[in-house]
C-alpha cells in the first residue's frame, strides 16, 4: 500500500496564479482532510470530507476549493494565489466512523506564492 | 468550535530525564484525543491516543492522561532519548475534526 499520496511535493506561484495540489488514498478510507501548516501554528484545517460526494469546510477555508468524486481522490484547489498562502499542505485519511481515529498523512506540499 | 492550549511551546531535558506536555481544550463534547510526533521534515505521526472513557494510557514509555472534569491531558515521556527529539502536537475531536495544539518542540540532550 502506497498510503497517502500528495503531489507535487514542491510548487511557486506567481501571486494570482492557480493550483490544484492532488491527493489519493488506497486504504479505503471513508474520511479525509487538508491542514495547512505554519512555522509555530500547529496544523489548521482547511477541508474535510466523510465520504464521495460530501465535504465541509474547516477552520480557515477561504481561497480553497476541494472535491470529491470518488472514496480514493481529495483535490485541493487554489484560486488566486496570494502570499498568505505560502505553507505547507498536508493532505490525511482515516478510516471513520465517528471521530476520526488515527489520521494518516502524506508527505505534504510545500507551496510558495511570490 | 473546539480550542485547543498546548504548553509549553518549547521544551530541553537531559537524555534520561523525562518530559511533560499539557493540553487544554474546550468543548465539553470532545471525545478522543491524540498525539502526534513530527521529526523535522516529515509527516505527523500517531504516538498514542485516548477517549473520554478511560483516564490513563501507557505504551511503553510514554503515557497519556485525561482529565474531563477540568478539561485537560497531557503526556508523559520517561527515560528520554535523542531520537524522541521532535514536535508533539496534541488533538483533540468530538465529530469528523480534529483541532490540534500549536506543538511542542522537544529536545532531548545527549
Amino acid at each position: 500500500n502506497a498510503g497517502v499520496t500528495q503531489t507535487p511535493k514542491f510548487r511557486i506561484l506567481k501571486i494570482g496564479q492557480s493550483m490544484t495540489l492532488q491527493c489519493a488514498q488506497d486504504m479505503n478510507h471513508n474520511y479525509m482532510y487538508w491542514y495547512r501548516q505554519d512555522p509555530g501554528m500547529g496544523l489548521k484545517l482547511i477541508y474535510y470530507s466523510v465520504g464521495a460526494g460530501i465535504t465541509d469546510k474547516g477552520e480557515v477555508p477561504n481561497g480553497y476549493n476541494v472535491s470529491r468524486s470518488t472514496t480514493e481522490d481529495f483535490p485541493l484547489r487554489l484560486e488566486l494565489a496570494a502570499p498568505s498562502q505560502t505553507s505547507v499542505y498536508f493532505c490525511a485519511s482515516s478510516y471513520g466512523g465517528g471521530p476520526p481515529g488515527e489520521l494518516f498523512f502524506g508527505e505534504g506540499s510545500r507551496l510558495t506564492v511570490l | 468550535g473546539e480550542n485547543v492550549e498546548q504548553h509549553p511551546s518549547t521544551l530541553s531535558v537531559q537524555e534520561g530525564d523525562s518530559a511533560v506536555i499539557k493540553c487544554t481544550y474546550s468543548d465539553s463534547a470532545s471525545n478522543y484525543f491524540p498525539w502526534y510526533k513530527q521529526e523535522l521534515g516529515k509527516r505527523p505521526q500517531l504516538i498514542i491516543d485516548i477517549r473520554s472513557n478511560v483516564g490513563e494510557k501507557k505504551d511503553q514509555r510514554i503515557a497519556v492522561t485525561l482529565n474531563k472534569t477540568a478539561k485537560h491531558f497531557s503526556l508523559h515521556i520517561t527515560e528520554t532519548q535523542p531520537e524522541d527529539s521532535a514536535v508533539y502536537f496534541c488533538a483533540a475531536s468530538g465529530s469528523y475534526q480534529l483541532t490540534f495544539g500549536k506543538g511542542t518542540k522537544l529536545s532531548v540532550i545527549p
